[in-house]
């Protein structure tokens, strides 16, 4: 149980075009999630949060216009890098959460040529 | 928010048993422990999870001390495919368990 899917698992992509990462929560319905960027050797850095039904809330010195999060449903959110550029590479990283404890996703590996 | 410090790195062997400590000295009394495990370009994987004392299950164990400053998640004969970074995550059941430590990156040598 409790399982998290991320598609894709990575795409390139030409700096300029948006590109959608999509976050599904298989055997459980969420609420709330969470979406991350990781950086080679370095931890989690959480971007924002996922409210079901609800605007996003994010972090301090992410760009919601940049980032756009969409949770419209209980076992779906998705993530909208718009007007990628080289320096968006990264791997995103979703988790919902269910009572108190936070699955992940597999993980999204996005190249920004 | 509750912050985390972690030890960056830690050597072991196969065979033997891996304690790796987390400090979390302004843990909330809603707050929860709970300890991840992640491979390279993978998502982090669920370890376990506790509240206070001593929490076991089939891969791990997790002790919390009274005070609840601290968490030891305790891997017995750890194997090369133990080689990983884990995490400790504190937080409530809420969603305020937002900010990951820099994790511990073991490794297990043969």
């Amino acid at each position: 149980g409790a399982v998290v899917s991320q598609h894709p698992s990575r795409v390139i992509c030409k700096s300029g075009t948006s590109v959608k990462i999509e976050c599904r929560s298989l055997d459980f319905q969420a609420t709330t999630m969470f979406w991350y960027r990781q950086f080679p050797k370095q931890s989690l850095m959480l971007m924002a949060t996922s409210n079901e039904g609800s605007k996003a809330t994010y972090e301090q010195g992410v760009e919601k216009d940049k980032f756009l999060i969409n949770h419209a449903s209980l076992t779906l959110s998705t993530l909208t890098v718009t007007s990628a550029h080289p320096e968006d590479s990264s791997f995103y990283i979703c988790s919902a959460l269910t009572e108190r404890t936070q699955y992940f996703g597999p993980g999204t590996r996005l190249t920004v040529l | 928010l509750a912050k985390t410090t972690q030890p960056i790195s830690m050597d072991s062997y196969e065979g033997q048993e891996v304690n790796i400590t987390c400090s979390h000295n302004n843990i909330a009394t809603n707050d929860y422990i709970t300890w991840y495990q992640q491979f390279p370009s993978q998502g982090p994987r669920f370890i376990i999870q506790g509240y206070k004392t001593k929490v076991t299950n089939e891969v791990a164990s997790l002790f919390i001390p009274a005070d609840r400053k601290s968490s030891t998640l305790s891997l017995p004969r750890v194997s090369l495919s133990d080689t990983a970074v884990y995490y400790c995550l504190v937080g409530d059941n809420a969603g305020n368990m937002l900010t990951f430590g820099g994790g511990t990156r073991l490794m297990v040598k043969p």
